[in-house]
């Protein structure tokens, strides 16, 4: 079994600032695909970035980027420059290598603040 | 754009009702899933399917069911609905041997069994 833990309910930044929500995860396989997604108020989950564990390179998409360390199944996510939109829940995700199990973590409730 | 619509963004049904919840997706994906979401719990996996008339459950897919008779429809069915079924569903989609991607989501329906 696979789990995926986010142990901060929620958190909270100042505008232009920046943040990082800690994911920790547990699974037996060697390759696995790591995912952070945001799901703002209007309910609608999108990806934000993800990490293939065989590539030992941090994923990076504009402001967002992430701190994935393999050994320690870690893979925090952070977000500089901070806006108001990016006011939103934040899961962490695992994906097993033969991709029908996807695993969430229980969320991280953000909000930037003016 | 990827599209998975849900049938519904708001359902009341009362205890012991059948309830179908419909995911339709616009990409032509083989993988499509069915999740729960609850406060601290994240999204757990109900059921997903591989293809058509193929299906798996997930990690809760007790008091549940589901249907997948055309590619692009992914049905969710409570059999005789319950309270602690009440609850936000989120239905996604994903192309088969592509796990870099994720998967895609729609914009959820909360149910609410009285």
């Amino acid at each position: 079994a696979q789990t995926v833990t986010q142990s901060q309910p929620e958190m909270s930044v100042q505008e232009a600032e920046t943040v990082t929500l800690s994911c920790t995860y547990d699974t037996s396989e060697s390759n696995y695909y790591l995912f952070w997604y945001k799901q703002p108020p209007s309910r609608q989950m999108i990806l934000v970035i993800r990490q293939e564990a065989y590539k030992q390179q941090n994923a990076t998409e504009n402001r967002f980027s992430v701190n994935f360390q393999k050994a320690a199944k870690s893979f925090s996510l952070k977000i500089s420059d901070s806006q108001l939109g990016d006011t939103a829940m934040y899961f962490c995700a695992l994906l097993n290598n033969a991709g029908n199990m996807l695993t969430f973590g229980g969320g991280t409730r953000l909000m930037v603040k003016p | 754009d990827v599209k998975v619509t849900q049938s519904s963004r708001y359902l009341v049904k009362r205890t012991g009702e059948k309830v179908f919840l419909e995911c339709v997706q616009d990409m032509d994906h083989e993988n499509m899933f069915w999740y729960r979401q609850d406060p601290g719990l994240g999204l757990r996996l109900i059921y997903f399917s591989y293809d058509v008339k193929m299906k798996e459950k997930g990690d809760i897919p007790e008091g549940y069911s589901v249907s997948r008779e055309k590619k692009e429809r992914f049905s969710l069915i409570l059999e005789s609905a319950s309270t602690n079924q009440t609850s936000m569903y989120l239905c996604a989609s994903r192309a088969a041997g592509t796990g870099e991607i994720g998967q895609y989501f729609g914009p959820g329906t909360r149910l609410t069994v009285t």
